[in-house]
């Protein structure tokens, strides 16, 4: 089974508008770590958000917040106000394990539109 | 502050033939990562290091990859021989530790073999 699941391969998205990238985990574990990464047309990952499976409140950093839905297992990237720079590819990730293994899903590539 | 730094940027070599990847790191993070980003995939962890030990190369082909990172700071990822389907793009990462919730990543090494 796969650890991490983002079934929209693409969005689009206006201009100042929120949008909500999905993102589904497959774990067993009690302690693990839920990421966000966007990477733009260059190349380099670039990290925006975490969250951990024992946090009660939904992470927030700037524009981003993640929507975390434990008993769905989903972790949700929602931007808002996007910004015609967001557009790129984005990665949900997840860190479990006792030796911190690291899962990437296939990610979605997010365009906004002017 | 440097971020990571990876060489070359962009390698084309014919199959059969080997090829080296560097990785410096940021400057006081122990924990080190490479990576194998297929096109259109997310990335998969090929291993990771804590200071100059492998803790994690399940994921590492080491018939024909190796790496090491002497002096625990930066690194090298050898193939030998390239194959078709090593072409990828490679990414290094590095963390202050394992725990610590963000990898930096560098720009990544696309490698083409024909």
């Amino acid at each position: 089974a796969q650890k991490i699941t983002q079934t929209q391969p693409g969005m689009f998205v206006q201009e100042k508008e929120a949008v909500t990238l999905d993102c589904t985990y497959d774990t067993s574990d009690q302690s693990y770590g839920l990421f966000w990464y966007k990477q733009p047309s260059s190349g380099e990952m670039i990290f925006l958000i975490y969250q951990g499976s024992y946090d009660e409140q939904n992470a927030t950093e700037g524009r981003y917040s993640l929507n975390f839905q434990k008993a769905r297992k989903s972790a949700n990237l929602v931007i808002s106000a996007s910004q015609l720079g967001d557009s790129a590819m984005y990665f949900c990730a997840m860190r479990e394990g006792p030796f911190y293994q690291f899962y990437f899903g296939t990610g979605t590539s997010l365009t906004v539109i002017p | 502050e440097a971020g990571v730094v990876q060489s070359p940027r962009y390698k084309i070599i014919e199959k059969k033939q080997p090829v080296a990847f560097w990785c410096n790191p940021i400057s006081g993070h122990n924990t080190l990562y490479w990576y194998l980003q297929n096109l259109g995939q997310g990335p998969e962890l090929l291993i990771r290091y804590e200071n100059e030990e492998a803790v994690d190369d399940s994921q590492l082909p080491k018939d024909r990859f190796s790496a090491e990172r002497l002096k625990g700071v930066d690194s090298t990822l050898k193939i030998q021989p390239a194959e078709l389907g090593d072409s990828a793009v490679y990414l290094c990462a590095s963390s202050l530790q394992s725990t610590y919730n963000e990898q930096f990543f560098g720009p990544g090494t696309r490698l083409t073999v024909l």
